[in-house]
Parts: structure tokens; sequence; C-alpha cells
């Protein structure tokens, strides 16, 4: 297996604009994870799936913020309209639920809004 | 809620000697997995260790060793002959409750000295 894949692995923007995260889940994984992290907070969990239904999101910042899982390949993370302050490198992770895995990362986006 | 913390930013090592990360965490459920993540300068989050809270003996992985304690909720790190390639960001993170969220530390920046 590739491994969760993550799409861009760079990406600048200007403010104002909408940016859209992908993330192609590790096959078989029933759980996904949306992370950022900053110098300042860390990783922070933003939302996660399991069975593709949000479970929880209340680590998302603010309305700007939105996630799909329409499908158990494949997530997707938005931002529009997008800020300075959402510079950050975003992470994704999937992992089985049912068995006590740990969860698996992609490579992160890091995102720089200008 | 599940909580966890990690009181020390960074820390400093010489080669060959011994370090320890402190981790405590928080959680109201019986059942629960343990983790530390090493996230090097490429970003990629690889998994160190892991603990599982109905085991009383501590996880080993060749150089890396845990202290579980399950009353005083901590959970640190020890690594032992650090090498160069041990410089990184560590993250302690707790698996928990009915849909298995994961949540991390801020994490403690680790040096190792040649």
């Amino acid at each position: 297996d590739a491994g969760v894949i993550q799409s861009p692995r760079h990406e600048v923007t200007e403010m104002g604009q909408e940016v859209t995260l992908r993330c192609k889940p590790i096959s078989g994984h029933n759980s996904l994870f949306w992370y950022r992290q900053t110098m300042m907070r860390g990783l922070e969990l933003l939302i996660y799936f399991n069975n593709n239904v949000p479970i929880d999101d209340s680590g998302m910042p603010e309305d700007r913020f939105s996630a799909k899982m329409p499908n158990a390949s494949f997530s997707t993370l938005k931002i529009q309209p997008s800020e300075p302050r959402d510079s950050a490198v975003y992470f994704c992770a999937s992992s089985f639920t049912g068995v006590w895995t740990e969860a698996f990362f992609g490579q992160g986006t890091r995102l720089t809004v200008v | 809620a599940q909580t966890v913390t990690q009181s020390q930013p960074e820390m400093s090592v010489q080669e060959a000697e011994t370090v320890t990360l402190s981790c405590t965490y928080d959680t109201s459920e019986n059942n629960y997995y343990l983790f530390w993540y090493k996230q090097p300068p490429s970003r990629q989050m690889i998994l160190v260790i892991r603990q599982e809270a109905y085991k009383q003996q501590n996880a080993t992985e060749n150089r890396f060793s845990v202290n579980f304690q399950k009353a005083a909720k901590s959970f640190s790190l020890k690594i032992s002959d650090s090498q160069l390639g041990d410089t990184a960001m560590y993250f302690c993170a707790l698996r928990s409750g009915g849909y298995q969220k994961v949540t991390f530390g801020t994490g403690t920046k680790l040096q190792v000295i040649p």
C-alpha cells in the first residue's frame, strides 16, 4: 500500500482565495483525521470521520473551514476564504477502528496564505 | 474529553546518553492506547512505540522504552544510547473513546548533541 496520500504537498495562495486540500486514506481504514500543525499550537485535531461520517468537528476553527468525506477513499478539507493565519502544515491520518492501531499519517500539505 | 500534556518544549542530550521525555494524559475511558511519534525535519510522522492501557508491562522497542504509570496517568519515553538521528520532535498521543479519537500533545523538540 502507498500509505496515506495527500495533495498538494505545498500550496501558496492569496488571502481571500479558496483552498482545497485532498487526502486518500489507506485502503481498508475506516477512520480519518485532519490535523493542523503550527509552532504556536502544535498538532491540533480539526475533525475526524468514522465510516465516512463526521464524528467530531469541534476542532474546526471557524465556519471558513469545512471537510467532507464522500467515500471511503477520499476526503477534502476546504478553507474559504483563506487568511494568513491559516498558514500551517495540514496532516491527514487514517486508521482502522476496531483494532487499536496507531494512526498513519500522510506527508502533510504546507499551506502558505499571503 | 481527553487531553495530552507535554511539559517540556525542548530538550537536549549528548550522543550515547539517555534521555526521558515526559507526558501526562487524561481520559475517562478504561480502554485506551498511548503512542509516541517522532517527527524528523522531513515532517513525516513516524510511530516510535505504543502501549495498551490494559497491559501492566512497559513497552520496549530496541533503544526506546516507556514508563507507563496508569494511576498517575503518566507515559514517559526513554531513549537509550541516543543517536544523532534521534533529533526530532516527539509527540505523545492518546487514543480512546468509542470512536477511538486520537489526541496529541504539543510536542517536545529533542536535540542530540555530538
